[in-house]
């Protein structure tokens, strides 16, 4: 069975400091994709990436960026320079590979709240 | 911009009542899903549908059941609800195509139900 793993529940910061989520996941795929999703207090989860099993490229978007290692099952998430705005809770997924017309099923983290401080 | 929406935000139901959370996508998505949310567990799915009156379990289905007529809207149903189902509501819906995988999905508000 797939799980994810956010093994940070909780993390406060004061603006402009860097924060990173861990996300470690378990898969028997060898073909998946990697998500995470930004909640903000407003409820809506705003998908934030894409990442699929053999792209091992780090990404930069902005202040965020990932850190895709296949050898330690890791996607881990970076905000530079953190903001107020940033706060939510932060939820790593995975896909699990099904036939074409069967939607994608995402197994969840249990999410990382990060609250940045003024 | 895909726009999921739905029915409440708030909701307030008493035990055993039968209880239905509605939600409609605008985007002619062809899946559907609805996941329910609690602190420290994540997000875990209930049901999801990627067709027209197809659905499968999820990983939680018991106590719910659901409804897809129409392809842009998805009926979570809690045929007698009780307190143990208390909890936000999230549905979602994504494109099929390609690899199905590896699309995301889009939310909606949630919907916060209570039951007392």
């Amino acid at each position: 069975a797939q799980k994810v793993t956010q093994a940070q529940t909780e993390i406060s910061v004061v603006e402009k400091e860097d924060v990173t989520l861990d996300c470690v996941y378990e898969t028997r795929d060898t073909t998946y994709y990697l998500f995470w999703y930004k909640q903000p207090p407003s409820g809506e989860l705003v998908f934030l990436i894409r990442r699929n099993s053999f792209d091992e490229q780090n990404e930069i978007s902005g202040r965020y960026s990932w850190n895709f290692q296949k050898s330690t099952s890791s996607f881990n998430f970076t905000i530079t320079a953190s903001q107020v705005v940033d706060s939510a809770v932060y939820f790593c997924a995975l896909s699990e590979l099904r036939r074409k017309a069967a939607g994608n099923k995402l197994t969840f983290g249990g999410g990382t709240r990060v609250l940045v401080k003024p | 911009d895909v726009k999921v929406t739905q029915s409440s935000r708030y909701l307030v139901k008493r035990t055993g009542e039968k209880v239905f959370l509605e939600c409609v996508q605008d985007m002619d998505h062809e899946n559907m899903f609805w996941y329910r949310q609690d602190p420290g567990l994540g997000l875990r799915l209930i049901y999801f549908s990627y067709d027209v009156k197809m659905k499968e379990k999820g990983d939680i289905p018991e106590g719910y059941s659901v409804s897809r007529e129409k392809k842009e809207r998805f009926s979570l149903i809690l045929e007698s609800a009780s307190t143990n189902q208390t909890s936000m509501y999230l549905c979602a819906s994504s494109l099929s195509g390609g690899t199905a995988s590896n699309q995301p999905q889009h939310f909606g508000d949630g919907t916060r139900l209570s039951i007392l």
